[in-house]
């Protein structure tokens, strides 16, 4: 089992829709949770961040976190051809030998379209 | 403010070759790490320094790889030999605690390594 599972995609958004993004990992000690986006080719772009149960949300972006189901979300609303990118999802445990590591899924492409 | 940096962008080496590949991380960030992504895969920790000092540097594949940061500043990983293995795509970070959220990590724009 990975540490940190993502749907691969590619997911088809029609341009103005909301994109629902899913991640779930296995680590228990997990505290601190984050999304990145990438652009083909382009570095990891830290778009959310999240460390209590519930929702979180930033401009177009609601980040959802439930611990006891192991479950992150992320939520694009009015979803534009620039959100096409991938979607990272990292974790990061906290603990006094593993405070800096994140664990990151493999992504979900996401395709915004016209 | 700059981002991380990394040098550089794309290398081309022949296996049993060495490459040095360099990070700066934002200025005044003391924590720095180091990723990789190999093709099909997730990005893989690789490790953690805090100012000049490893703080964990258990996703380092084996004794290959040797990664310093003298005087804490910017950083240097080097792979001797390489091997085909070993290409892929590698990333630097860099964090702050006390700037912002104490975890968020930022990164570079890699540098991808070809071993022919």
């Amino acid at each position: 089992q990975k540490e940190v599972e993502q749907n691969s995609g590619p997911l088809s958004v029609p341009e103005g829709a909301i994109a629902s993004l899913n991640c779930t990992y296995s680590d228990r000690g997990s505290q601190s949770f984050f999304w990145y986006r990438q652009y083909s080719g382009k570095s990891p772009e830290l778009i959310m961040s999240i460390y209590s149960n519930g929702d979180k949300e930033d401009g177009r972006f609601t980040a959802q976190l439930n611990k006891a189901s192991q479950y992150v979300s992320l939520l694009i609303r009015d979803s534009q051809p620039s959100d096409s990118a991938t979607y990272l999802c990292a974790v990061n445990r906290v603990g006094p030998d593993s405070w800096g590591k994140l664990q990151f899924g493999a992504g979900t492409q996401v395709v915004v379209t016209p | 403010e700059a981002g991380v940096t990394q040098f550089p962008s794309h290398s081309v080496i022949e296996k049993g070759q060495t490459v040095t590949l360099r990070c700066d991380p934002i200025s005044g960030h003391d924590n720095l790490y180091w990723y990789r992504r190999v093709m099909g895969k997730e990005i893989k920790f690789l490790l953690h320094f805090v100012k000049e000092s490893k703080q964990d540097e258990s996703g380092m594949p084996n004794n290959r790889f040797l990664a310093e940061r003298t005087g804490g500043t910017y950083s240097t990983l080097k792979v001797q030999p390489a091997e085909l293995e070993d290409s892929g795509v590698y990333f630097c970070a860099s964090s702050q605690p006390g700037t912002g959220e104490p975890y968020e990590q930022y990164f570079g724009p890699g540098t991808r390594l070809t071993v022919t």
